[in-house]
């Protein structure tokens, strides 16, 4: 079993369209996060949510918008994708008190 | 604020030679540390972490690293570097008090020379 799966892996798309990548993790955690790495393997935290609220959110354009249905699901919805927007997205999750955080195996979005 | 910085974003070894990845934090609490390895086209895999005890800290694949507060470093070292061992690490640091939230190192990127 997959302790923390995302989809798609690959997203290709076009500027301006809108695209979502869905997370999931069945390790009962509480909390759950979305990371953006760059080209240059550069790890950033986007947002955390910790059972079901927004707990952080980085200088993140609004064109990102997280959404949490349940604890065990944290997805990633982006608006009007731009060229720079071209990274892989790792989903995370975590015990709020346990300290070390899960990943999933990243979604490579390329914006052409 | 916390920070990490590891010195090297490049480091080769021999096959059966020492390997040492070098990681420095910036805390103003008692930090947690971790290090990860990343497989190419893979997520991030938790190699060991420290929180509070013991300071040597053993994890998988015969890594270990060791909590030097005077030093404020979290070094990852392995005996004998194995050709599998060849990926991204990244250092990580976190605190009981910042909502568990990561402050991840630029990664150092291990080469095994056969």
């Amino acid at each position: 079993d997959t302790a923390v799966s995302q989809t798609p892996k690959y997203l290709v798309t076009q500027m301006g369209n809108d695209k979502s990548i869905k997370c999931e993790q069945n390790l009962g955690h509480d909390t759950m996060y979305w990371y953006k790495q760059d080209s240059k393997k550069f790890l950033k935290i986007m947002f955390s949510y910790n059972n079901k609220e927004l707990i952080i959110n980085e200088t993140v354009p609004n064109r990102f918008s997280p959404k949490s249905p349940d604890k065990a699901h944290l997805n990633l919805h982006i608006n009007s994708l731009e060229l720079g927007d071209s990274a892989v997205y790792f989903c995370a999750s975590s015990a709020w008190t346990s300290g070390e955080q899960y990943f999933g195996p990243g979604t490579r979005l390329t914006v052409t | 604020a916390q920070s990490v910085t590891q010195l090297g974003s490049h480091v080769s070894v021999s096959e059966g030679a020492l390997v040492l990845l070098r990681c420095n934090y910036s805390s103003s609490v008692p930090p947690y540390l971790f290090w990860y390895v990343q497989y190419p086209n893979q997520g991030l895999q938790l190699l060991l972490k420290y929180t509070t005890g013991a300071t040597l800290v053993k994890g998988i694949n015969g890594f270990e690293a060791e909590f030097k507060k005077s030093e404020t470093s979290f070094h990852l070292t392995k005996p004998s570097a194995h050709m599998s061992d060849a990926a991204e690490y990244f250092c990580a640091v976190s605190s009981s008090n910042t909502g568990n939230q990561f402050y991840f190192g630029t990664g150092t990127s291990l080469t095994v020379i056969p």
